[in-house]
């Protein structure tokens, strides 16, 4: 079974701070997904990452950035946290080698207030 | 920002009733569908994915059909059961910039209770 781990079940952070949410896959995935979920908008992309050191804006990316140094490991950096970014985030990765239709894995979230 | 949009937004149906949702999405540069359930305190699972028009996929008691050159999805559950009270998630794949790179955009979902 595919295990997508994220690092922090919940975070409280203040506004300012540098944040660093950690993502780690056990699957040799080459994708990876850093998402965004708010009530009533559903999961927003936020990132992705389709190999190492490779990274692809999504439809939010603004406040944000990634790092992709290891296959296994993506993380979303909030460069300076504001409490608009305080919300439930999901990270997914999928595999390239089953097929570019493959299923998203997903960790079990983070859920980050920004005070 | 592509658009892909479920409805309803939630819905309440007795045990043992049989349900619908729908996702549509844009016709064009279409990949694959995917469909998950997310159930409160879990991470969101994957029940389908459907590439060809006219797909139909099954498992158990829910099933879901494709039609990609109207731009939209059917999901059916069966026979209602509590444990299917989750939000149902519909992901809309797209080829992204022509290298074959996954862009995957999901819907705001259809939150379905059932009640015993």
């Amino acid at each position: 079974d595919v295990k997508v781990t994220q690092s922090s079940r919940y975070l409280v952070k203040r506004t300012g701070e540098k944040v660093f949410l950690e993502c780690v896959q056990d699957m040799d995935h080459e994708n990876m997904f850093w998402y965004r979920q708010d009530p009533g908008l559903g999961l927003r992309l936020i990132y992705f990452s389709y190999d190492v050191k490779m990274k692809e804006k999504g439809d939010i990316p603004e406040g944000y950035s990634v790092s992709r140094e290891k296959k296994e490991r993506f993380s979303l950096i909030l460069e300076s946290a504001s409490t608009n970014q305080t919300s439930m985030y999901l990270c997914a990765s999928s595999s390239v080698n089953r097929g570019w239709n493959s299923p998203l894995h997903f960790g079990n979230g983070t859920r980050l207030t920004v005070t | 920002i592509l658009n892909v949009e479920q409805s309803p937004q939630s819905l309440h149906v007795q045990e043992g009733d049989s349900t619908n949702f729908t996702c549509s999405f844009p016709s064009s540069n279409f990949y694959a569908l995917h469909w998950y359930r997310w159930e409160t305190a879990k991470s969101p699972e994957a029940l389908f994915v459907m590439t060809l028009n006219g797909d139909e996929k099954k498992k158990g008691r829910i099933s879901a059909t494709l039609n990609t050159k109207e731009g939209y999805s059917y999901l059916y559950i069966k026979g209602s059961q509590p444990e299917d009270s989750a939000t149902y998630l519909c992901a809309f794949m797209r080829v992204w910039n022509s290298g074959g790179y996954q862009k995957v955009t999901f819907g705001t979902g259809t939150k379905l209770q059932v009640i015993p």
